[in-house]
């Protein structure tokens, strides 16, 4: 199975610091990339798809970098509520003509007063 | 409208016993996973469904664990016998799942975290 690695962290910011997280994909066949949200106890949440081209949604920037295999996401003026864990998410095709996500370990961010 | 649920949210057990953990789809979502996150890590796929066929289960140690998803509809994951190491949150989400297109976005429920004791 194809390997989603990322920086665990934790990244320890001050309220409106700029942060980014990376994340590397081993399997250069993957298909669409995104980024995860997970607060402590609870469930995955998505936060945002990750295009080729770059997309940004507020305060947030995603990146995709092919060649490399590399996808970042950049967070902006962080604030208290931004604390969480991020995962990087990877699907790829299967066989079948159904795609599966591969979610990497997460890179926990802890943005403090 | 009504989100993916689990049951149970907590469930102890020692060792060498049985657990069943279940899961409802958001209405209408043909794609049903079943996650395990141990502690510190990200989810890990045990097995995909589409519909009531089996996408995925190649991480699935069948040895123990077993999934099936009758009517394509209600899902269940069972363990037996139970080790430590299946000490985790078991997660399910769903997914509208179109053939060949991903929006990427699973909806997941809550998640049934197991202690083996």
């Amino acid at each position: 199975r194809k390997e989603v690695e990322q920086d665990p962290g934790p990244f320890n910011v001050p309220e409106g610091a700029t942060v980014a997280f990376n994340c590397t994909y081993s399997n250069s066949a993957s298909q669409s990339f995104f980024w995860y949200r997970q607060d402590c106890r609870k469930e995955p949440k998505l936060l945002m798809s990750v295009y080729s081209s770059g997309n940004e949604d507020g305060r947030f920037t995603a990146q995709l970098n092919r060649a490399s295999q590399y996808i970042s996401l950049l967070i902006r003026d962080s604030k208290l509520s931004d604390s969480a864990t991020y995962l990087c998410v990877v699907a790829e095709l299967m066989n079948s003509g159904y795609s599966t996500l591969t979610f990497g370990k997460g890179t926990m961010l802890l943005v403090s007063p | 409208e009504a989100g993916v649920a689990q049951s149970p949210r907590y469930k102890i057990i020692e060792k060498r016993q049985s657990v069943a953990f279940w899961c409802n789809p958001i209405s209408g979502h043909a794609t049903l996973y079943w996650y395990q996150q141990i502690l510190g890590q990200g989810p890990k796929l045990l097995i995909q469904f589409q519909n009531n066929g089996v996408v995925d289960d190649s991480q699935l140690p069948k040895d123990r664990f077993s999934a099936e998803r009758l009517k394509g509809v209600d899902s269940t994951l069972k363990i037996q016998p139970a080790k430590l190491e299946d000490s985790a949150v078991y997660l399910c989400a769903s997914s509208l799942g179109e053939r060949r297109t991903n929006t990427g976005e699973l909806f997941f429920g809550e998640g049934s975290r197991l202690t083996v004791l």
